[in-house]
């Protein structure tokens, strides 16, 4: 089946900008996302991208999507604290019109 | 609005006993799914339900049933749990349509411990 591979986590100081990296195997990929999971709490969308873009900015996110490498990054500016949490890339894929996620990376910001 | 309910919140089975979940959305949504979530592994497809009156199978099947009760609800049963089914279970529910940005709504979790 399909796959979507990320790391485990990431530590970053307050005020630095944190890049989470996504790749995926999916090649009827049609739109992929970012949710942000909070401690005890159920996931909500970040941002999402559809696969024939290659950047969106949103505030303080830029997504970038490299097809070619089946490639997914998450920027995050300014990283605060209220940051910390899991976050996860997923793929929608065309052929199953289901979400393959990624098994999510944990941001710690540290001040 | 209150979005995606579930219920309960938390549980502890001893190993054999049945439950069942629940899972509630008040968006008019057609689909919604159930998955659970293990650490390292993200989340997992169970079962879903891309309109009332149907259900399919997801990644991760075995030792679950669902029931697609009406349109708002949608709930997860286990008829004999066992420690391997201990995990974060979360109902979500989007409106479609099919290959179109899909905003998939989620439920607060259950957090189920068997014994």
């Amino acid at each position: 089946g399909e796959d979507v591979e990320q790391s485990l986590f990431l530590s970053v100081r307050e005020g630095d900008s944190s890049v989470i990296n996504c790749t995926y195997t999916d090649s009827s990929s049609t739109y992929l996302y970012w949710y942000k999971q909070e401690p005890g709490a159920g996931l909500q969308l970040l941002t999402y991208i559809f696969s024939n873009m290659d950047m969106k900015q949103d505030q303080r996110l830029t997504v970038l999507l490299n097809k070619k490498d089946k490639h997914l990054s998450l920027r995050i500016a300014d990283t605060q604290t209220g940051d910390s949490a899991i976050y996860f890339c997923a793929d929608l894929s065309y052929n199953t019109d289901k979400l393959i996620f990624g098994t999510g990376t944990r941001l710690q910001v540290f001040p | 609005n209150a979005g995606v309910t579930q219920t309960p919140k938390f549980q502890v089975l001893k190993t054999g006993q049945s439950m069942t979940l629940q899972c509630a959305q008040d968006m008019n949504h057609n689909s919604m799914y159930w998955y659970r979530q293990d650490p390292g592994m993200g989340l997992r497809l169970i079962y879903y339900s891309a309109s009332e009156g149907t259900t399919d199978k997801g990644e991760v099947p075995n030792g679950y049933n669902v029931s697609r009760l009406n349109k708002r609800e949608f709930s997860l049963r286990l008829e004999s749990a066992a420690p391997s089914q201990t995990s974060v279970y979360f109902c979500a529910s989007t409106s479609g349509p099919w290959g179109s940005y899909n905003e998939q709504f989620f439920g607060p979790g259950t957090r189920l411990t068997v014994l």
